[in-house]
């Protein structure tokens, strides 16, 4: 069974740009959350996604945003990027919306110049 | 006031040198309490979850323990492929997400 996925590994963009960062969760799995890691910050919570709707966001400015598709992937998307949104994003699925563990990607590591 | 606080945030073992790690939690109405390892680069590898206190958890090297304010980790006999970031993570009854602490970075030399 596959597990969740992102794409793309790595992202370089400059300040001021928009970045898309896109997720698929583990078949069946039908919430995505998607976490923020900065360098000595510890996981931050962005967003929660559960059949296509937005169920919570964390404390983050609303230049931070995503959806939730028809087949359950996930997007995130980052406008009028600043240095410090230079972070590894993680994006993890669950089946049951409101317990059990999480599982996460592999990340997504954005650069910001 | 952090909701999840994990100590040491740093710990060097000798291989085959036991120790615990400490996550301490002040949410209230605990839903689940997880252990996630994450190595460099990499997204976090789901360990355990415990819902109650008084659960353990084990596999391999490693157990889980639960109290209604703390759980540790206890890593028994430690090999060098053990060293890794282990985080900790809650989740407060009426809430989805996970919140999570700093983790704490083990080395274990050969």
């Amino acid at each position: 069974e596959a597990g969740v996925t992102q794409s793309p590994t790595h992202l370089i963009k400059t300040r001021g740009q928009q970045a898309t960062l896109r997720c698929s969760p583990i078949s069946g799995h039908t919430s995505v959350y998607w976490y923020q890691q900065a360098l000595g910050l510890g996981l931050q919570f962005l967003l929660w996604y559960d059949e296509g709707e937005e169920r919570n966001r964390g404390n983050f400015p609303p230049r931070f945003s995503g959806r939730q598709f028809p087949n359950y992937s996930s997007e995130l998307n980052v406008n009028a990027l600043e240095l410090e949104d230079s972070a590894l994003y993680l994006c993890a699925s669950r089946k049951s919306p409101n317990t059990g563990e999480l599982f996460f990607g592999e990340g997504s590591r954005l650069t910001v110049l | 006031e952090d909701q999840v606080t994990q100590s040491p945030e740093a710990l060097r073992l000798q291989e085959g040198e036991s120790s615990s790690l400490n996550c301490s939690y002040t949410v209230s109405g605990l839903r689940g309490l997880f252990w996630y390892r994450q190595d460099p680069g990499k997204g976090p590898e789901f360990l355990f979850t415990l819902y109650s206190a008084g659960e353990e958890k084990e596999k391999e090297r490693l157990k889980a323990t639960l109290t209604k304010k703390e759980s540790f980790l206890h890593i028994t006999a430690p090999k060098p492929e053990d060293s890794a970031t282990y985080l900790c993570a809650v989740q407060e009854g009426g809430y989805s997400t996970l919140t999570f602490g700093k983790g704490t970075m083990l080395l274990v030399s050969p």
